[in-house]
């Protein structure tokens, strides 16, 4: 079955930029499914950061559109977020996660990677 | 950009009884909305989508119902592991968005 699976540091200096992986495995990303960036600060709801196609179509949050960049890699199979200028705001557990679409529609986020602690902080 | 309202914060019922978790959405989102179960330091579950369709090995005793600005989410005779946090989500626009989240506890 289809996993994903998120990796970067942990810890981002602020004013730097973070940088997440995250590695689909059991099946395709060129697949017609959209591949999400979600996130959640500590003891708060999640937040949509955006989504990426395999074709390389994106769309984002505006609330972080200016500072956001989500990218695919089909050879590897995986896409990747990066998020620069950071504060201490974004420091959350950050989810990748499949928005699943079914030959009879969208499903919604059906696949999660177990997610990872990012901390900004010097 | 879209706000999803879920009411109430929290919840205190008992194991066994049924509960009726709501949803508001600050416009219609036709029948685009899903509704994420989350245990303490896991990743979200989904356990509906399209308002009323359950996700694949999720169990009979979840159910949603709604569409344009209202939505529910029953879950009949609760388990001890049903007591975590609730969220529904719109996916009709962009951002997709979330609702702050139910938390159902034991009463």
């Amino acid at each position: 079955q289809v996993q994903l699976q998120e990796s970067g540091p942990g810890l981002v200096k602020p004013s730097g930029t973070l940088s997440l992986t995250c590695a689909l495995s059991g099946g395709s990303i060129s697949s017609s499914d959209w591949w999400s960036w979600v996130r959640q600060a500590p003891g708060k709801g999640l937040e949509w950061i955006g989504e990426i196609f395999y074709s390389g179509s994106t769309n984002y949050n505006p609330s972080l559109k200016s500072r956001v960049i989500i990218s695919v890699d089909g050879s590897r199979n995986q896409f990747s977020l990066k998020l620069t200028s950071v504060t201490a705001a974004d420091t959350a557990v950050y989810y990748c996660a499949r928005m699943h679409n079914s030959d009879w529609g969208t499903v919604g986020m059906d696949v999660w990677g177990q997610g990872t602690t990012v901390t900004v902080s010097s | 950009e879209l706000v999803m309202t879920q009411s109430p914060a929290t919840l205190s019922v008992s194991p066994g009884e049924r509960v009726t978790l709501s949803c508001r959405a600050s416009q219609s989102v036709s029948s685009y909305l899903a509704w994420y179960q989350q245990k303490p330091g896991q990743a979200p579950r989904l356990l509906i989508y399209g308002a009323s369709t359950r996700a694949t090995g999720i169990p009979a005793r979840f159910s949603g119902s709604g569409s344009g600005t209202e939505f529910t989410l029953t879950i009949t005779s609760l388990q001890s592991e049903d007591f975590v946090v609730y969220y529904c989500q719109q996916y009709n626009n962009w951002p997709y968005t979330f609702g702050q989240g139910t938390k159902l506890e034991i009463q």
